[in-house]
């Protein structure tokens, strides 16, 4: 069974640009959820995805954007990066009303 | 605000002994709790949780425990080894609420406790 996979695992992007993140659920799982890691902190919800739809978001403005698509990858797109949006980016998969949800190794975004 | 804290940035524990790693939170629609390891480089992983309707729950050397008067959880490792040495995040579930109907939910984490288990 092959687990959560995340691409790329480092990135380096500059103030203002934009930057798509990408995920692989767990075989049979059918939501995906994107968190968002800063350093020293706990992953914070930025939203979830469920049949194509947006299902939930956190407090993320809406630069913060996604797609999930029929085979159940996901892709997070953010736009106009600041310097704060440097960090680890997780993406966890679950099948829906599931209490665990299975977490990629995450990427790593750096904005300078 | 924070929902769910872990007031603990650090714990060092003797390789035997017993750690407890705690957690508090303020949400009571939280309806179940989970704890997460997670090594440098990793993702989280899943370790154990329990349902807002227990007070206990145990599988093999690690076991929760829920006070939900006191919206107080810890997680017991007996005995402690080791390889526990990682980062322990306590996460809380949520209810989403959506057009696609119920079923979805979001998890709140804590800021995370390291765990040193020293040989």
């Amino acid at each position: 069974e092959t687990g959560v996979t995340q691409s790329p695992t480092h990135l380096i992007k500059t103030r203002g640009q934009q930057v798509t993140l990408r995920c692989s659920s767990q075989s049979g799982h059918n939501t995906v959820s994107w968190y968002q890691q800063a350093l020293g902190q706990g992953p914070q919800f930025i939203f979830q995805y469920y049949r194509e739809e947006e299902n939930g978001r956190g407090n993320f403005p809406p630069r913060f954007s996604g797609l999930q698509f029929p085979n159940y990858s996901s892709e997070l797109n953010v736009n106009a990066l600041e310097l704060d949006d440097s960090a680890l980016y997780l993406c966890a998969s679950a099948k829906q009303g599931a209490y665990e949800q299975y977490f990629g190794p995450g990427t790593r975004l750096t904005v300078t | 605000d924070q929902q769910v804290k872990q007031n603990s940035p650090s714990l060092s524990v003797q390789e035997g002994r017993i750690s407890i790693l705690n957690c508090d939170y303020t949400n009571s629609m939280f309806d179940y709790f989970l704890w997460y390891k997670k090594y440098p480089a990793e993702g989280p992983t899943f370790l154990i949780s329990i349902s807002s309707i227990k007070d206990k729950n145990e599988d093999g050397r690690f076991t929760v425990f829920l006070n939900k008067s006191a919206k107080h959880l810890s997680l017991h490792i007996v005995p402690s080894q080791p390889g526990d040495s990682a980062v322990y995040f306590c996460a809380a579930r949520f209810p989403l609420y959506s057009d696609s109907g119920a079923g979805s939910y979001q998890l709140t984490f804590g800021k995370g406790t390291k765990l040193s288990v020293i040989p």
